[in-house]
This record gives structure tokens, C-alpha cells and sequence, in this order.
């Protein structure tokens, strides 16, 4: 496979569950990132990850908890989701490194997460 | 802190015609842009992107953006729409704060195609 892709594609959870969704990227880059997509909302910045290392968490409930354990996989991990938790999440890596002003960004597939 | 306005958040334009879609930014040094497309239920697709150099970028697809500073605008055009470009576009910028590796995304938008 190549680029980055993202599993499931799509998640119907309650409340009560604990769900993880999965990132994968191809492209031997060193960062990787959460989005949040939400419906007439702008793109939000989760999380961000630098070789391995969190580098960004911008402000996100501890319901929403990543982990990255290599620079090729990232997670997400849900508990305790509410409704308004329903969005696409998007993943992207990127090259990575400190300050590097032409890091682009390169973007998964996204997986359509309900809440009921 | 940087900040990207897309003033259109709907465009329809008839197949064959021509299409600019409009960006600009607000930031105090050389930006870093970038273009992205979305089709409904997937992912971003980076059309283009602008760091220096030649203003006019050309990218995938037969899009192009040129860049001015003088009215802090990253246009995207394309001579001939085709049906299958229709999708929700979104401008970006690199965000400086924190070190770098962030993306400023504007709202998008939303062209529609007709045949």
C-alpha cells in the first residue's frame, strides 16, 4: 500500500464503548497528525506527533487519548464519546522536524466516526 | 497569528468554464501555501503548493495558483472545469507558532459542477 490510510473507514459506537481508530503511513515520514472534520465547522488540529514524540495537543478532551509507537502508526483511542464527537477524523504525516516551514502535509482517507 | 479567508463558500460554474477560487492570508513574512481538495467522504488531496520562487505554481489535476503579495491572495484557477472537480477546496497555511509543522486550513469551498 502506499500513502497514508486510515481504518475503519467507518465506526458507529455508544457512548459507553471504547473504540480505536488506526493511521498507517507509507511515505517513511516523522510526523503524523489528528484532525477533526466536523459539518460547517473549520479543519481542527488535534494532535501532533514529531518522531514519536507528542508535539501538539490542542486542548483536546481526555476522552480522545493518541498514541503513536512508531513513526509509521498512529492511534486514536475513544472512551466515553459524546454525540457532538461525530466528525470525520483525518490523519496526515509529513516529514517532520522542528520548524521546517515546507513540510506539506499528506493526508489519509479519514474515518466517518458516529457517536450515538 | 496566521489566519486564511476563503470568501466564497459555495461556486457553481458550468462544465468547460473557467474557475478561480479565491484565498488570502494574513501573515507578516513569506508564506508557505498549500491548496487542497476533498471529495465528498474522503480525504485531503494537495493540488498545489507555494513556497518561493515562481509565482504562478502549477499543480495536479490542470490547477494552477499564483501567488501575490501585494493583496495576500493564493488564487486557484483551471481553465475548463471537468464534472469530476467537483468537491470542497481548502487553502492552507504553514503555521509559524510552536515551531512550525502546523497547518492554518481556511473554511473551504464548496464547488459544484453543473453539466
Amino acid at each position: 500500500e502506499t500513502g497514508v490510510t486510515q481504518t475503519p473507514r467507518h465506526l458507529v459506537m455508544g457512548m459507553t464503548n471504547k473504540k480505536s481508530l488506526k493511521c498507517e503511513q507509507h511515505l517513511g515520514h516523522n510526523a503524523m497528525y489528528w484532525y477533526k472534520q466536523s459539518a460547517k465547522k473549520p479543519l481542527e488540529l488535534m494532535f501532533v506527533y514529531n518522531f514519536k514524540e507528542q508535539t501538539e495537543n490542542n486542548s483536546v478532551p481526555s476522552r480522545f487519548s493518541p498514541e503513536c509507537p512508531n513513526s509509521s502508526h498512529l492511534f486514536l483511542h475513544l472512551h466515553t464519546l459524546q454525540p457532538e464527537d461525530s466528525a470525520l477524523y483525518l490523519c496526515a504525516s509529513s516529514q517532520g522536524g522542528s520548524g521546517i516551514l515546507s513540510d506539506t502535509q499528506y493526508f489519509g482517507p479519514g474515518t466517518r466516526l458516529t457517536v450515538l | 497569528a496566521q489566519s486564511v479567508t476563503q470568501p466564497d463558500i459555495h461556486i457553481t460554474v458550468s462544465e468547460g468554464a473557467s474557475l478561480e477560487l479565491r484565498c488570502n492570508y494574513s501573515y507578516g513574512a513569506t508564506p508557505y501555501l498549500f491548496w487542497y481538495v476533498q471529495s465528498p467522504g474522503q480525504g485531503l488531496q494537495l493540488l498545489l503548493k507555494y513556497f518561493s520562487g515562481d509565482t504562478l505554481v502549477q499543480g495536479i489535476k490542470g490547477f494552477e495558483a499564483e501567488f501575490k503579495r501585494s493583496q495576500s491572495s493564493f488564487n486557484l484557477r483551471k481553465p475548463s472545469v471537468h464534472w469530476s472537480d467537483a468537491a470542497e477546496y481548502f487553502c492552507a497555511v504553514t503555521d509559524l507558532t510552536g515551531g512550525g509543522n502546523k497547518l492554518t486550513f481556511g473554511t473551504g469551498t464548496q464547488l459544484k459542477v453543473e453539466l
